[in-house]
């Protein structure tokens, strides 16, 4: 069964630094991950996938994330955080024709 | 833009009510899904449906049932509302089929409802 571990319901970051949200997955497959924002009182947004070929990905915002297999992750980091990044973040596998979503990461930005 | 529109945003029912949320999605998608979401617990499946009248029951089933008459359109029922299922809650479409989801969902906006 698949399933995924958000580490830290919630990050707090200064403007300007390096934002890191962890995600670890449990597939019987190769796994297709997802990494998906929310901002308050609306839908979810799809900031970047991997489904095969090159592990590090870009997805929007400036945001990237890095498949490593032998480690189960998928972290999503950001450079340098903007006040605009505080959201909640959801991490999501599929091994099978659902998405199975982590608890979320909450994201707090601080001036 | 590919869009997925549920009808209200925020809802007020009482204990015992029948409520109908309802989904609109205009990409032609095979696939949709209503999730519910609350704080500490993520994103819980109820049901989804690969294909007009077929359903599928989701992690968290009870209390609830779908309808899917149109291809476009993805109604969740809950036959009597109980307080416990005060929650937001998400439709999402997706173009996958019966495969593997490679191109993620394309989410609605949410419905907040609150059964008191």
């Amino acid at each position: 069964a698949q399933s995924v571990t958000q580490l830290g319901s919630h990050v707090s970051v200064s403007e300007g630094a390096l934002v890191l949200l962890r995600c670890n997955y449990s597939s019987s497959v190769p796994p297709y991950l997802f990494w998906y924002v929310q901002y308050p009182n609306q839908g979810l947004q799809l900031l970047l996938k991997y489904t095969t070929g090159a592990t590090l990905v870009k997805g929007i915002n400036g945001f990237e994330a890095e498949f490593k297999k032998s480690e189960t992750s998928f972290h999503l980091t950001k450079p340098s955080a903007h006040m605009s990044d505080a959201a909640e973040y959801f991490c999501a596998v599929s091994d099978r024709s659902t998405l199975t979503f982590g608890k979320g990461t909450m994201l707090l930005v601080s001036p | 833009d590919v869009k997925v529109t549920q009808s209200s945003r925020y809802l007020v029912k009482r204990t015992g009510e029948k409520v109908f949320l309802e989904c609109v999605q205009d990409m032609d998608h095979e696939n949709m899904f209503w999730y519910r979401q609350d704080p500490g617990l993520g994103l819980r499946l109820i049901y989804f449906s690969y294909d007009v009248k077929m359903k599928e029951k989701g992690d968290i089933p009870e209390g609830y049932s779908v309808s899917r008459e149109k291809k476009e359109r993805f109604s969740l029922i809950l036959e009597s509302a109980s307080t416990n299922q005060t929650s937001m809650y998400l439709c999402a479409s997706s173009g996958s089929g019966t495969g593997r989801v490679r191109d993620g969902y394309t989410f609605g906006s949410g419905t907040r409802l609150t059964v008191v």
